[in-house]
Parts: C-alpha cells; structure tokens; sequence
C-alpha cells in the first residue's frame, strides 16, 4: 500500500458526461501528479499541484481540469467525454515538487 | 506524449535466470526511476537514483544511473515467479524542467517460467 487512495475504483460512462476522480496523497507529501495510461500511449503526464498550486502542465486536453484543495486532496474533472478517454487514471504524491512519487491504485475509466 | 526508449519490450525467461533491461533518452535527466507495475494496479517505485555513475541495489534489484545522465539499467538476479509484471523506467528533471514530471519509458513486460 502507497498511502495514496484514489477513488473511485472503476468507473463508466456515456459519452459527453463529465465525471471526477479524487486522490488523498501520503500524509505530509505536498505534490500530487495525475497520469494516464492507455494501451497505445502508455503512461503519460497530465498535471502537477503543489501546496495548492499548478506547479506544471503535460498533454492535457482543455476538456480535463484539475485543482488541488487545502487539505492537499486532489480532483481530477474530466468533461464532455469520448471514448478515447477510457484508460487508467493515476495519482501519485511527493514530499516536495521534485522528488520521488509514489502510485495509487488508480482509476479504470470506461466511455461507451 | 515523450517517451523514454525502454527495452526489450518483453521477455519470458526460466526462473532462476537472470534479467537485463535498459534505458535511452535524447536528453538528460537529474533522477532515474525504476517502476513495477501489476495488472489492475498501480506502478510501484522499486529504486530510485540520484546521481550519474550511481549504482543501487534493492535485494536481488541493481540499478543504474549512465554517466551521460541520459541512460539507466535495471538487472535482476535470479528471477522467481513473483517477478513478473511490467517493469517501467522513468526520467524526472533535467531537459524536462525542474518539477516532479516523469516521463516513462514504453515497459518491460516480464514473463517467469517455474
């Protein structure tokens, strides 16, 4: 166990619906990352928070937001979905901004 | 999206034998990252490396950071079934900027045979 609890487990959809994936990091770790996995792009970067604020930015789609609250929780909102959406979610969470991140059991989305 | 050059793609070896896997960038890196992930679940950090020249070993896991900072190896020795899964290196800092992004090599699937 990580200490990194995402929620929730799986998760499907229709198209065009929007949904929210939520992560609680390590106690004490003060970033949180999200990444997606998918089978053709494997794991990819999407975003990082630190101490509440965007600390950098990957590939995200403008559909896709994210935001980090002050208990250091983090939601991932992902809106007018497509079926392209569908794969693994990922949070993770460090000490600091550029430090050794570890993994939650992730997010299986499914579009349909 | 990036994406680190891993290899071999996959491999299915005798348990017992041991294991070799690599790393290539184009640029460099201020930390290297060894994953293991298991399906359904999320990857989960076997070693991390600091320095260029750096070698660390985790039990049967040796790991190294390339003198050039743009190449690392993971070798493990003496393979047993509860090895396999797929094994993903990752760069952080360096050419891509001083944050907590990783970037991932493509995996290594590895297959055990009892």
């Amino acid at each position: 166990d990580s200490g990194v609890t995402q929620t929730p487990k799986h998760l499907i959809t229709a198209t065009g619906q929007r949904v929210t994936l939520r992560c609680s990091p390590r106690s004490g770790d003060l970033s949180v990352y999200w990444y997606q996995q998918s089978l053709d792009q494997g794991l990819q970067f999407l975003i990082q928070y630190y101490n509440g604020e965007e600390r950098a930015k990957g590939n995200i789609l403008e559909r896709f937001s994210a935001q980090q609250f002050p208990d250091l929780h983090s939601e991932l909102n992902l809106s007018s979905l497509e079926l392209g959406d569908s794969a693994l979610y990922f949070c993770a969470s460090s000490v600091s901004a550029n430090t050794e991140a570890f993994f939650g059991q992730g997010t299986r989305l499914t579009v349909v | 999206g990036q994406q680190l050059n891993q290899s071999p793609q996959s491999m299915f070896i005798q348990e017992g034998e041991d294991v070799s896997m690599n790393c290539t960038s184009s640029s460099i890196f201020n930390t290297w990252l060894w994953y293991k992930q298991d399906p359904g679940e999320g990857p989960v950090l076997l070693i991390a490396l600091y320095k260029a020249g750096e070698l660390t070993s985790n039990g049967r896991l040796t790991a190294q950071f390339g003198i050039t900072r743009k190449d690392s190896f993971l070798n493990i020795s003496a393979s047993i079934p509860s090895d396999v899964g797929i094994y993903f290196c990752a760069g952080q800092g360096g050419g891509s900027g001083n944050t907590g992004k990783l970037i991932f090599g493509q995996g290594t699937t590895l297959q055990v045979k009892p």
